[in-house]
């Protein structure tokens, strides 16, 4: 079975705090996508990050960094310095391989992430 | 680059009428994606269409359809429609490829409540 997994429903932090967001996956596959997308309150999903299953490379992109790792199926996502601008609620996606086309994103659940003043 | 446009934004329907809700792709981007996000299922896949072609499908009952033109905008049809479908419903459009996944942007959705 192909999932995705976002335990953390509600994470609420105090402005300048660090914070990560867990994200697990299933999958068989070798080839797979996966992706972290944040949602603010106006609804509009905005993509964040890419990562093919040959790329273990950790990034960082100025506050924002991920971690994935292969041998714990997981892909964690952490905002330095948290600012209240961070505050969305965040997922976590899966794409596999599937005949004909690799468009079809699975979606964790999400993470709604409140940064308070 | 103008980004992925959705027409309507917002819809009020009753029980039983269809409804047909409108994408448009960013330019040069030939994949179009289409997702309900509820607050009891959450974000799920309805289908994609690549070049007039639907290429995926979700796991929705046929009421659900869609199309996709030779400019690439896309429109999605719900027919008979039901209290459930009462949604968030996001177009995402994408480069596309066969052998690689591109990043998919999302347009703002239309939000539709059955009543």
């Amino acid at each position: 079975a192909q999932k995705v997994t976002q335990a953390q429903t509600e994470i609420s932090v105090v402005e300048k705090e660090d914070v990560t967001l867990d994200c697990v996956y299933e999958t068989r596959d070798t080839t797979y996508y996966l992706f972290w997308y944040k949602q603010p309150p106006s609804g509009e999903l905005v993509f964040l990050i890419r990562r093919n299953s040959f790329d273990e490379q950790n990034e960082i992109s100025g506050r924002y960094s991920w971690n994935f790792q292969k041998s714990t199926s997981s892909f964690n996502f952490t905002i330095t310095a948290s600012q209240v601008v961070d505050s969305a609620v965040y997922f976590c996606a899966l794409i596999l391989r599937p005949s004909g086309g690799y468009n079809k994103l699975i979606f964790g659940a999400g993470t709604r992430l409140a940064v308070h003043p | 680059k103008a980004g992925v446009t959705q027409t309507p934004r917002y819809l009020i329907k009753t029980r039983g009428q269809q409804v047909t809700l409108s994408c448009s792709p960013i330019s040069g981007h030939r994949s179009v994606s289409w997702y309900q996000q509820t607050p009891g299922q959450g974000l799920q896949f309805l289908f994609e269409y690549f070049s007039e072609t639907q290429r995926n499908k979700g796991n929705f009952p046929g009421r659900f359809s869609g199309r996709q033109f030779s400019n690439s905008r896309s429109e999605m049809n719900v027919s008979t429609l039901e209290l459930g479908d009462s949604a968030l419903y996001l177009c995402a459009s994408s480069l596309a490829g066969t052998s690689v996944s591109y990043e998919q942007y999302f347009g703002p959705g239309t939000r539709l409540t059955v009543t």
